[in-house]
């Protein structure tokens, strides 16, 4: 049973460019969060969502990130134009359905580590 | 205030110590509570869950107050593995229906030989 899957593990971007991180969750999991941890910081809440559906993104910078969870493929964070400060470790997690989620944890994928240049 | 607050460290230990770690949440509303850990550079992994009885594995202690809104951990006879960042986590029903997983800054603890 393969867990969560996130690639690629390092992004290294110019100021301007785009970044796409990819996440996979684990295998019956339809959850996925996303957090951003600093250098030296604790994780940051993103956006939560389940297939098709943003169910949640208040922890979204208001303009050049998105996040989609297609029915089919992975989720994909996206930012748009990086700027230095968005370099980070970003990490999705998933678990299972909502009705379970107070009693299982949360499995974290290894993390992209973006550079923007 | 912070959602969840701990003190950052860095704790530095000797092997076979004792160890506690505190962690205070502001959300009355908190429905679940674990310790994660954190090695450096890389993913957050469940350490343990926290129950308000208060749980043991092995060398490890949670303990829960509601009444405070305060976790605590306790390591005995520390190991040089047991160096690492320990996160606390509370988790609450957001507005929009999810769990919502809320984390500490993390607690860094380095166990010296």
């Amino acid at each position: 049973n393969a867990g969560v899957m996130q690639n690629p593990r390092h992004l290294v971007r110019r100021r301007g460019q785009e970044a796409r991180l990819r996440c996979s969750p684990m295998k019956g999991h339809s959850h996925v969060y996303w957090y951003r941890q600093l250098p030296e910081e604790g994780l940051k809440f993103m956006v939560y969502l389940q297939k098709e559906n943003i169910i949640d993104e208040s922890g979204m910078p208001k303009e050049r990130f998105s996040a989609e969870f297609p029915k089919e493929g992975p989720s994909i964070l996206r930012i748009q134009q990086v700027v230095r400060g968005d370099s980070a470790a970003y990490f999705c997690a998933s678990h299972p359905d909502r009705a379970e989620a107070h009693r299982a944890e949360a499995f974290f994928g290894q993390g992209t580590r973006l550079t923007v240049v | 205030r912070k959602e969840v607050e701990q003190d950052p460290g860095p704790f530095n230990v000797p092997e076979g110590a004792t160890v506690a770690f505190n962690c205070t949440y502001s959300n009355s509303a908190s429905q679940s509570f674990f310790w994660y850990r954190q090695d450096c550079r890389k993913e957050p992994k469940l350490l343990m869950s926290v129950y308000s009885s208060g749980n043991e594995d092995g060398r490890f202690t949670a303990q829960l107050n509601r009444a405070s809104q305060y976790i605590s951990l306790l390591i005995r006879d520390s190991k040089l593995s047991d160096s690492a960042t320990y996160l606390c986590v509370v988790t609450f029903i957001s507005n929009f229906g999810n769990e919502k997983l809320t984390f500490g800054t993390g607690t860094r603890l380095t166990i010296i030989p």
